[in-house]
C-alpha cells in the first residue's frame, strides 16, 4: 500500500464544475504539498500547508491532520485547470524526504 | 515561472552515451533534488544536494552521478544510457535543508534514448 494515496486517478469534468481531489496518507507528516504538472510536463508548486485550510484564486486546499487526509477544490473549473495534480508529504519530518502520490488526472472539457 | 531553470529542455540521443543535465536553483535556495520520472510513473526521488554537499540519496543508478557546484547550480550526468533512461528528469529547489521547505520545480530535461 502507498503512504500517499489519491483519489480519483483520473478525472473528467465540463467546464464550470466544482471538483474535488482526495489525497489520503499513512505516515506521521509535517506538511503537505499540492502540485499540477502541466501536459507539457512542467510542474508548480500550488500549496504547503500543514493545518487547516488555504485559499488561491480558484483552488482551495484543506488538510485535517487527525484524519491523515487532504483535499484541492477548484471552483468554478476550466479547461485551464486540466492538468495532473500531485500531492507530496514531508515525511519523516526532520530528513530530506518527500513522498509523491502518483496524481490525479484531470480533464475539463468545454 | 518558478525561478528554477533546466536546461536542456529536450535532449535526444543513443544508447550509451553521456549526457549531462543542468540546473540552477531559486536565487537563495540551497537545497537542490533531482527526480526522474518516467512515462506514467510518479517522481523517483534521485539525489538530494545541500550547499554544495550530497544529503541524501536515492534510487540512483551507479552510472548517474551528480553535483553541486559553490553557485549553487547543480549537474546530473547520466552515462552508459539505456532505453531505459527515457524520462523526464526534474530539478527542484528549497530554501530549506530538509523538508520543511517549499520545493520549486523546472519545466524539467525530456531524455529521450534511442
Amino acid at each position: 500500500k502507498n503512504e500517499v494515496e489519491q483519489s480519483p486517478q483520473n478525472l473528467t469534468a465540463q467546464e464550470g464544475e466544482f471538483i474535488t481531489i482526495n489525497c489520503s496518507y499513512s505516515v506521521g507528516i509535517s506538511a503537505l504539498h499540492w502540485l499540477q504538472q502541466h501536459p507539457g510536463g512542467g510542474i508548480v508548486s500550488l500549496f504547503m500547508l500543514s493545518s487547516g485550510k488555504k485559499k488561491h484564486g480558484r483552488l482551495i486546499a484543506t488538510i485535517n491532520i487527525q484524519e491523515k487526509h487532504s483535499s484541492l477544490h477548484i471552483t468554478a473549473s476550466h479547461p485551464r485547470d486540466s492538468a495532473v495534480y500531485i500531492c507530496a508529504v514531508s515525511s519523516p519530518s526532520g530528513t530530506y524526504k518527500y513522498i509523491f502520490g502518483t496524481g490525479t488526472r484531470l480533464k475539463v472539457l468545454a | 515561472d518558478s525561478g528554477v531553470t533546466q536546461t536542456p529542455k529536450h535532449l535526444i540521443t543513443a544508447t550509451g552515451q553521456r549526457v549531462t543535465l543542468r540546473c540552477s536553483p531559486r536565487s537563495g535556495d540551497l537545497s537542490v533534488y533531482w527526480y526522474q520520472q518516467s512515462l506514467d510513473q510518479g517522481l523517483q526521488f534521485l539525489i538530494h544536494y545541500y550547499n554544495g554537499e550530497e544529503r541524501a540519496k536515492g534510487n540512483i543508478l551507479e552510472r548517474f552521478s551528480a553535483q553541486q557546484f559553490p553557485d549553487l547550480h547543480s549537474e546530473l550526468n547520466l552515462s552508459s544510457l539505456e532505453l531505459g533512461d527515457s524520462a523526464l528528469y526534474f530539478c527542484a529547489s528549497s530554501e530549506a535543508s530538509l523538508n520543511t521547505g517549499e520545493l520549486f520545480f523546472g519545466e524539467g530535461s525530456r531524455l529521450t534514448v534511442l
